[in-house]
C-alpha cells in the first residue's frame, strides 16, 4: 500500500464555484477524517469518519462544506460556492483502531480561490 | 473550549537538544500526540502519550504530565533534516476530534 492519496493536488477556482476534492485512505483503515491548514497553523479539523458514518463535524465549518464517504473507503469533500476564505491546503487523514492515536496523513490539496 | 499553546519558533544547534514545549486547556482527552511537518509536506506522526511519563523513540522522546496541562517533545542529537515544524495534538474524549497546536518552527544551524 502506498499511503493516503489525494487529488488532485492543486486546483484554482473562481470564486462562487464547486470543488470537489477525494480521499484514499490506507486500504485497511476505517477512520478518517479532514483537516484545512492554512500558511502558519495548525491542521484544523472539519469532520471525522468510522466506516462510512459521518460521526462528527466541526461547528466550524459552514452549510457550504459537505463531505461523504459512500462505501466506507474513499471519501470526497465538496465546497460550495467557494470563497477567497476557503484558500488553504486540505488533508485528509486515515487511521486504524489498532494504531492506537496514530493518524496517517495524505499529501493533501491546495486550493486557491481567485 | 480546547486549545494548546506552543512557542512559535525555536532555533538550536546540529548535534545539540532541543525541548518544545506545549501546554494545552480541555475538558477531557485520550492523550497528546505530536507530529513533524516539513515545509510542502504532509504531517508525520511522531510519538503519543497515553499516560503520564516519558515516551523514547529513537532521537525522539515525548513526556506528558496531566496534572500540568503541560507535555513536550525532546530532539536529540539534532540533525539538519529535523530542521520543521512540530505539532502537538490531542484527541477530545466525549468526541471524535482530534485539536492540534499551531505549531513550532523548528531551525538547526550548523
Amino acid at each position: 500500500d502506498t499511503g493516503v492519496s489525494q487529488d488532485p493536488r492543486h486546483k484554482i477556482t473562481k470564486r462562487g464555484q464547486n470543488v470537489t476534492f477525494r480521499c484514499d485512505p490506507i486500504s485497511e483503515h476505517n477512520r478518517l477524517y479532514w483537516y484545512r491548514q492554512t500558511l502558519g497553523q495548525g491542521p484544523e479539523f472539519l469532520t471525522y469518519f468510522q466506516n462510512e458514518a459521518q460521526l462528527e463535524k466541526s461547528r466550524l465549518l459552514s452549510d457550504r462544506f459537505s463531505a461523504e464517504r459512500p462505501k466506507g473507503s474513499f471519501s470526497t469533500l465538496e465546497i460550495q460556492r467557494t470563497e477567497q476564505g476557503d484558500s488553504a491546503m486540505y488533508l485528509c487523514a486515515s487511521s486504524s483502531p489498532q494504531g492506537g492515536n496514530e493518524q496517517y496523513f495524505g499529501p493533501g490539496t491546495r486550493l486557491t480561490v481567485t | 473550549g480546547q486549545s494548546l499553546e506552543q512557542p512559535s519558533e525555536v532555533t538550536a544547534v546540529e548535534g545539540a537538544i532541543v525541548q518544545i514545549n506545549c501546554t494545552y486547556q480541555t475538558s477531557g482527552f485520550y492523550g497528546l500526540s505530536w507530529y513533524q511537518q516539513h515545509d510542502g509536506g504532509a504531517p508525520t506522526f511522531l510519538s503519543y502519550n497515553a499516560l503520564d511519563g516519558l515516551e523514547e523513540t529513537g532521537r525522539f522522546s515525548s513526556f506528558l504530565s496531566r496534572s500540568d496541562s503541560y507535555g513536550y517533545l525532546l530532539l536529540q542529537e539534532l540533525q539538519m533534516k529535523d530542521s520543521a515544524s512540530y505539532f502537538c495534538a490531542l484527541g477530545e474524549t466525549g468526541g471524535f476530534k482530534t485539536i492540534f497546536g499551531a505549531g513550532t518552527r523548528l531551525f538547526v544551524k550548523a
